[in-house]
């Protein structure tokens, strides 16, 4: 079945760096995928939407320059956490598209900014 | 937004018990989802549900729908003690592609 690789898995930067997560799709070619967010015992929300060859699109309330989306190739989406800050720490996961049936997640990044 | 609610937050039984968790949502939708997340990493699909069916069953999960109600229930049959997770609903509707999640429910199965 289709894999999503999604790097790294943990990650702790100091308050005003930036960190980029990595998703890339392993045995498929993906011209969208998904970003989520997760904090501690909470839901997932969708974030923003990479598109291949043209703009992200970002949900409702999640800052665009803080949160850049970047869609390389067919392959590889990244987000980038710029000038990260302690309330930017949570857990980010990204998705393809549905093949047969649900989607498919990649493993998730536990960003810690401190 | 969040479209879905579950119910309950949390569940804790017996090995070997049945498990069922619920779940509503507010607008319409063509399937609903659900996804299984052990602590820490990614979600895993368990199953699909169309608009147009009522039931699913796939191995020992049972699906029900009830799009009148706009309602979903999940079953988990002979509870294991690696059934202990998070358990999702997620709706895809209209022109989105991205998926609602619901609250979610956290399955504790004591040995």
């Amino acid at each position: 079945g289709a894999v999503v690789s999604q790097h790294p898995s943990r990650v702790i930067c100091k308050s005003g760096t930036s960190v980029k997560i990595e998703c890339r799709s392993l045995d498929f070619q993906a011209t969208t995928m998904f970003w989520y967010r997760q904090f501690p015992k909470q839901s997932l929300m969708l974030m923003a939407t990479s598109n291949e060859g043209s703009k992200a699109t970002y949900e409702q309330g999640v800052e665009k320059d803080k949160f850049l989306i970047n869609h390389a190739s067919l392959t590889l989406s990244t987000l980038t956490v710029t000038s990260a800050h302690p309330e930017d720490s949570s857990f980010y996961i990204c998705s393809a598209p549905p093949g047969t049936d649900g989607y498919t997640f990649g493993s998730g990044t536990r960003l810690t900014v401190v | 937004s969040q479209q879905g609610e579950e119910d309950p937050q949390a569940l804790s039984i017996q090995e070997g018990e049945n498990a069922t968790m619920n779940c509503s949502y507010k607008t319409s939708i063509n399937n609903l989802q659900w996804y299984r997340q052990n602590s820490g990493r990614g979600l895993v699909h368990l199953i699909l549900i169309r608009s147009n069916e009522r039931e699913k069953h796939s191995g020992r999960l049972r699906v029900t729908l009830d799009t009148s109600k706009k309602s979903s229930s999940l079953l988990i049959t002979a509870s294991r003690a690696a059934d202990t997770a998070s358990y999702f609903c997620a709706t895809r509707g209209g022109g989105a592609d991205g998926l609602t999640f619901g609250k979610g429910t956290h399955l504790i199965i004591q040995p």
